[in-house]
């Protein structure tokens, strides 16, 4: 596609509930990553996929939280048994892969845990 | 130890002035970015710097690379309440990104 596109845009859920969350990247674009961003706060880094290569986790909160991404397409992001302070927007963004490549970012998947 | 300090944090100003934000570090960078965020949307790129001592002019916007590659500062000249976001520096490391400066600016 045009751009990176995620969906849903907006999850409320339950306490406890576990939640999907998705992520369509620029077509070609072999690098996506997946970043929160609590209200009012600056990008926290989640996990980078490059290509075939095993993902970089190393931003995972907590062993709650998985990503998968097949090939070079979409990705999704998992978050079992959600608490209150996953409260947060996810964002997912792709590049070419190149170092010094910007990011395109989608616009988000705003995630409320009631 | 957070790897990209931003300052200001935060910054209200009028229409038409002018102002400097900031992205520090201890580590040299390869490369690094800035990104403006809007309410409600992704950090979009604005600019990548390269070279030590590199200068880029995006309209009113001017962005200088450190000599050391370490640090970068993002010139606005007369900004406009369209400037209004939150600026954030990335770096080629980790996949950062930095604190962030929210940006407000009244018309």
């Amino acid at each position: 596609g045009a751009g990176v596109s995620q969906s849903p845009s907006n999850k409320v859920t339950e306490k406890g509930k576990d939640v999907e969350l998705r992520c369509d990247p620029i077509s070609g674009h072999t690098a996506l990553y997946w970043y929160r961003q609590r209200l009012g706060q600056g990008l926290e880094f989640l996990i980078y996929f490059q290509g075939n290569s095993a993902p970089d986790k190393s931003g995972l909160p907590s062993d709650r939280f998985s990503a998968e991404r097949t090939g070079e397409s979409v990705s999704t992001l998992t978050i079992q048994r959600t608490q209150q302070e996953d409260s947060a927007v996810y964002l997912c963004a792709s590049s070419p892969g190149v170092w010094g490549q910007g990011y395109t970012f989608g616009s988000g998947t705003r995630l409320t845990v009631v | 130890t957070q790897l990209l300090e931003q300052s200001p944090q935060f910054l209200s100003i009028q229409e038409g002035e002018n102002l400097t934000v900031y992205c520090n570090s201890s580590s040299v960078f390869s490369s690094l970015q800035w990104y403006r965020q809007e309410p409600g949307e992704g950090p979009v790129l604005l600019v990548t710097v390269v070279t030590g001592g590199e200068v880029k002019k995006l309209k009113r916007l001017t962005f200088q690379f450190g000599d050391a590659r370490k640090d970068s500062s993002l010139h606005i000249t007369a900004a406009q309440p369209g400037d209004t976001g939150l600026y954030l520096c990335s770096g080629t490391y980790k996949y950062i990104f930095g604190t962030g400066t929210r940006l407000k600016v009244l018309a």
